[in-house]
């Protein structure tokens, strides 16, 4: 079967650094997507990986290892508005999205 | 806002109600989807559009019945649900359902309590 996995929480401090990490098992790879969703609100895009390798856009990157079935997504100088769930998911074969869990990112001053 | 509206953003039925979920989007694209998401689970696809047309299925029982009239409007229609129905749905869009990149655009959902 197709599988995401990704820590169910994780608790990180205001300015420092925090990797997320997602592992997967799916028929085929047509790209990995990132997405943030904070409480009671819609799931909106971060970031999308199709080659191996570190993808930044500002105070967040993406990292994808193909052969490993590995990504992460790494969050820097981190603010109290980055908590929030982060939700990991894999592009199959068929072009449909695997979806994990998501993981609840919670931010102490 | 991210181009999609949902309504009603709260809604809560009884068993033998009947109620309809609406999605629009304004953004021009032409897939639609609908998803489940209940608590600390991942994101179940429940129906895919493309140009209107029904392309995906997931095993969604019957009392769910979605509707795509044009590319930019999904409905779900609700009936005899069941308590573990309770979730929240949202609706997502994008330019079609195979271009490798395109990302998803998620409306804000809809909380769904059945009684």
């Amino acid at each position: 079967g197709q599988n995401i996995d990704q820590p169910t929480e994780m608790t990180a401090t205001e300015g420092a650094i925090v990797q997320i990490n997602c592992t997967y098992q799916t028929s085929g790879f047509n790209g990995l997507f990132w997405y943030q969703q904070h409480a009671g609100e819609a799931p909106t895009f971060l970031s999308y990986n199709v080659l191996d390798g570190l993808e930044e856009k500002g105070r967040f990157s993406s990292f994808l290892s193909r052969s490993k079935g590995y990504s992460y997504l790494l969050l820097k100088e981190l603010q109290m508005k980055d908590s929030a769930s982060y939700l990991c998911a894999v592009r199959d074969s068929n072009y449909q999205l695997i979806w994990g869990a998501g993981t609840k990112l919670i931010i102490k001053p | 806002e991210t181009g999609v509206t949902q309504t009603p953003r709260h809604l809560v039925m009884g068993m033998t109600n009947k109620k309809s979920l609406k999605c629009e989007q304004h953004l021009g694209h032409n897939a639609m989807y609908w998803y489940k998401q209940s608590a600390k689970k991942p994101l179940e696809l429940m129906f895919v559009y493309n140009f209107k047309e029904q392309t995906e299925n997931n095993s969604v029982p019957s009392r769910f019945s979605p509707e795509c009239p044009n590319s930019s409007h999904l409905f779900l229609h609700l009936h005899t649900l069941q308590p573990e129905d309770s979730a929240l749905y949202l609706c997502a869009s994008s330019p079609d359902t195979s271009g490798e990149a395109y990302e998803q655009y998620f409306g804000p959902g809809t909380r769904l309590t059945v009684t």
